[in-house]
Formats: C-alpha cells, structure tokens, sequence
C-alpha cells in the first residue's frame, strides 16, 4: 500500500468535531483513500472512502487535498462511543482489494 | 451487524493440533479477506478470495491454509498450532475484489495452550 501517516495519538472532548488526519504524499492518480475504524478488540469498521472529491456520509466526512497528498476524516459530533483506533489505507494500485493496516490514530474521546 | 459471521466466536486448543475457522461473507459478497490480529503485531492481512479462486496472498504461514467454496463461505485452517498463534482472526467481505469496502466479522479468539 501507498505509505501512510497518522498521528499516533489524539483526544477530542465529546460533542466537538474530531479531525484526523492522514499524510499519503506517494499515493498514484487512481488509488482510493479509505478509513476504518476498529473499537477494542471489534472487528474493523468502514467508514468512507474517497479518490478526489470531498465525501459525506452519515457517519464521516473525508477531506482530500487537491494535490491528494493527504487527508482528513472529521467526525463532526463526537461521541464517548466514538472512541477507536481510526486507520487511514490506500491500497496499493494492481492490488487494490487488498487493505493493509497500519498503527493507525488512538482517538480518544473524552466527557 | 455487519452481516458477516464468523464461528466459533472462542477457540481454545492445544499446540500441535490443528483447528478450522469459518466466515459466512455477507450476502451478495465474492470477496473474503482473513485478517490475524495478535497483541503485538497489530492487524495482519492473510489472504483473499474472490468466487472461490485466491486472489492475494500477505503474511500467511505455509502451516495455514484456507479456500472459498461454490457457496462462497471461506474456511481457514490452522495446523500444527503454537503459542504463537494465539490470536483474533478476522474475516471480511465484499462484493469486488478490486474496492475494498468490507465489512468485517466479530472475530474468532484462538488460545492456543
């Protein structure tokens, strides 16, 4: 997959917007930007995907930069429950059903 | 409710022996992705299948195998199992090979004593 960076670590107190971001400056013109999300020991959750438009669905909103260098997911009412470890991937072109999980961001939501 | 099961939800085994997981895929779906999550290795990508034929192979052990059947459920087989593979396994699936929207399972915890 193309290299992604994430912080490690963020808090967001509940109810305001939490906006993760997701460095990717090698991805290639056709690879997607996905997020997932997994909650303690969960299976990983989807959350939204993008290639170069912004997205909204009803759980996130994704953010791609126009040179598509890097991302944000913003949750934009954050709740306790919200709490999870958030991964950004971009599967790698040729193999792009293939979704390789990184350290991902600890985002923390605090009452 | 992903519509993705997994069974058993627990496992507990003894080393040397061998173990089969299951993963019925969400209806509709062709492809199934095994995923192994241990403390510390975070999320492993295993291997894919896509209407019964392997699609992309990642960190699987040659001790492991695992197919997709006409029915498209997927079957993943441990053998001669360690302390080490004490892990969640993950399945998913999705309806394309090449879009990774999946959705995953609840896993199946293996402890292997």
């Amino acid at each position: 997959d193309a290299k992604t960076t994430q912080p490690p670590s963020m808090d967001c107190a509940e109810g305001r917007a939490a906006n993760l971001p997701c460095n990717h400056s090698t991805i290639s013109g056709n690879e997607y930007v996905y997020w997932y999300r997994q909650i303690h020991s969960q299976g990983p959750q989807y959350i939204i995907h993008g290639l170069k438009n912004n997205e909204t669905n009803e759980m996130a909103s994704l953010i791609i930069t126009e040179d598509r260098k890097s991302s944000t997911l913003i949750l934009p009412h954050a709740t306790l429950r919200d709490t999870a470890v958030y991964y950004c991937i971009v599967p790698r072109g040729g193999s792009q059903g293939n979704l390789i999980f990184g350290k991902g961001t600890k985002l923390s939501v605090k009452p | 409710d992903s519509g993705v099961t997994q069974t058993p939800k627990h496992l507990i085994t003894a080393t040397g022996q061998r173990v089969t997981l299951r993963c019925s895929p969400r209806s509709g779906d062709l492809s199934v992705y095994w995923y192994q999550q241990s403390l510390d290795q975070g999320l492993q990508f295993l291997i894919q299948y896509y209407n019964g034929e392997e699609r992309a192979k990642g960190n699987i052990l040659e001790r492991f195998s695992a197919q997709q059947f006409p029915d498209l459920h997927s079957e993943l087989n441990l053998s001669s199992l360690e302390l080490g593979d004490s892990a969640l396994y993950f399945c998913a699936s999705s309806p394309r090979w090449d879009r990774p929207e999946a959705f995953f399972g609840q896993g199946t915890r293996l402890t292997v004593v």
